[in-house]
């Protein structure tokens, strides 16, 4: 069965800070990661995914992820924060069949 | 923005009460998949339809159907409703099956009385 698990609710962060938003997955095969932001009211947006290839990923916005296979981790990360940051993110996985699962999301509040 | 709209954005019903939802996906795209995103929850997969057909399906019981149309536009219909339902639910197409990048719509916030 494939699952994620996001272990932070809320992450803080200063502007200008770098910030990390945690996710680990557990799934049978090769793993198929991706990072999706939802801001207020909106729908989902994809920011980027790891499918095969080098373990840093670069995505949308500035931000990146780190592929760790023997920690089963998938990382959000940006080396500086923005106010503008601050969203909800979710971290998902994909199956054979196209379904994704998606982790309980962790709101990130990024201060000016 | 994508270019997924969803219909209505907010929708009040009453237990027992059938509802149903809309999507239109993005020009060009002939999957459309269906999402449950129960308040402070991540979004759970309902099902995908693809070129008209179900094409996979989640843990959702049968009185959860959908429909997808030619123009690979869709609809959710959720019959006897529970108190349960309340959730934002949320349709999401792609290019294809096996395609990765998800283009999702805005919602639609579903509050079962």
């Amino acid at each position: 069965a494939q699952s994620v698990a996001q272990p932070e609710d809320q992450v803080n962060v200063a502007e200008g800070n770098p910030l990390t938003v945690k996710c680990t997955y557990s799934v049978s095969g090769n793993p198929y990661l991706f990072w999706y932001v939802q801001y207020p009211n909106r729908g989902l947006q994809f920011l980027l995914k790891y499918i095969t290839g080098d373990n840093l990923v670069k995505g949308s916005y500035g931000f990146e992820a780190e592929f760790n296979k023997s920690q089963t981790s998938f990382h959000l990360k940006k080396p500086s924060a923005l106010v503008s940051d601050s969203a909800l993110y979710f971290c998902a996985v994909r199956d054979g069949f196209n379904k994704f699962y998606f982790g309980s999301g962790t709101k990130l509040n990024v201060k000016p | 923005e994508t270019g997924v709209t969803q219909s209505p954005t907010h929708l009040i019903k009453t237990r027992g009460q059938q509802v149903t939802l809309r999507c239109s996906s993005q020009s060009g795209h002939n999957t459309v998949s269906w999402y449950q995103q129960a308040l402070g929850q991540g979004p759970q997969f309902i099902f995908q339809y693809y070129r008209e057909e179900e094409n996979g399906r989640g843990n959702f019981p049968p009185r959860f159907s959908g429909l997808q149309f030619p123009n690979y536009s869709s609809e959710l219909n959720v019959n006897a409703l529970e108190l349960d339902d309340s959730a934002l639910y949320l349709c999401a197409s792609s290019l294809g099956v096996d395609e990765e990048k998800l283009f999702f719509g805005s919602g639609t916030q579903l509050s079962v009385l």
